[in-house]
């Protein structure tokens, strides 16, 4: 039931840079901020992006956020194979009494 | 350290209940509210609702009313979801994760390391 779609894979080449995009709609992402998670295989979610473009303490510079309208865009520039993770956009929608959505998730992969 | 703790791994039938709790520490558990998140086996996130860790009171995402109990005991730092009538398709990791800080308002910025409920007979 995920309300913001996302690519399902993305991929490239260590030092290449990766985008994700993250369409939604008026009521999400077009009146709330995006978050972005990482999770790596087997392990909880990380707080990546939040904000639309601010990172927490500790995630590398080479993670960006970027909203525009009702869409949202991850961008890893340097990849490097750990960050071979699925990634997941998120944002409070303020339909039905407000609910948390969460993006399809998209896979990158390090080749 | 800041962190969420929760309980072990569950195996239960189908029909009966599971208590998962996730027990804050580092921070003070009443600042910042509880959210509980689901995720199947191969699947996304999902959210199920947060609970106001001052007021106690719970709200839930739609699929997840009526089986599905959010608690505290604030006395102990402590969240629970309790879920009852347990079907197959409650197989999941569930996970707790905090929101509501000053600076980061909105997101989900510490997450419990998951439990996994598994309903088998």
């Amino acid at each position: 039931q995920s309300v913001l779609t996302q690519p399902p894979s993305a991929s490239g080449t260590p030092g290449q840079r990766v985008t994700i995009s993250c369409s939604g709609s008026s009521s999400n992402i077009g009146s709330n901020t995006v978050n972005w998670y990482q999770q790596l295989p087997g392990t909880a979610p990380k707080l990546l992006i939040y904000s639309n473009n601010q990172r927490p303490s500790g995630v590398p510079d080479r993670f960006s956020g970027s909203k525009s309208g009702t869409s949202a865009s991850l961008a890893i520039s340097g990849l490097q194979s750990e960050d071979e993770a699925d990634y997941y956009c998120a944002a409070w929608d303020d339909s039905l009494n407000g609910l948390y959505v969460f993006g399809t998730g998209t896979k990158v992969t390090v080749l | 350290q800041v962190q969420l703790v929760q309980s072990g791994s569950e195996l239960k039938k189908p029909g009966a209940s599971v208590k998962v709790s996730c027990k804050a520490s580092g921070y003070t558990f009443t600042s910042y509210a509880m959210n509980w998140v689901r995720q199947a086996p191969g699947q996304g996130l999902e959210w199920m609702g947060w609970i106001n860790t001052n007021t106690g009171n719970p709200t839930y995402a739609q699929g997840f009313t009526g089986r599905f109990v959010f608690s505290l005991d604030t006395s102990v730092s402590t969240a629970y979801l309790q879920i009852s009538s347990l079907k197959a398709e409650d197989t999941a990791v569930y996970y707790c994760a905090r929101s509501g800080g000053v600076i980061v308002t909105d997101a989900f910025d510490i997450w419990g390391q998951g439990t996994m409920v598994t309903v088998s007979s």
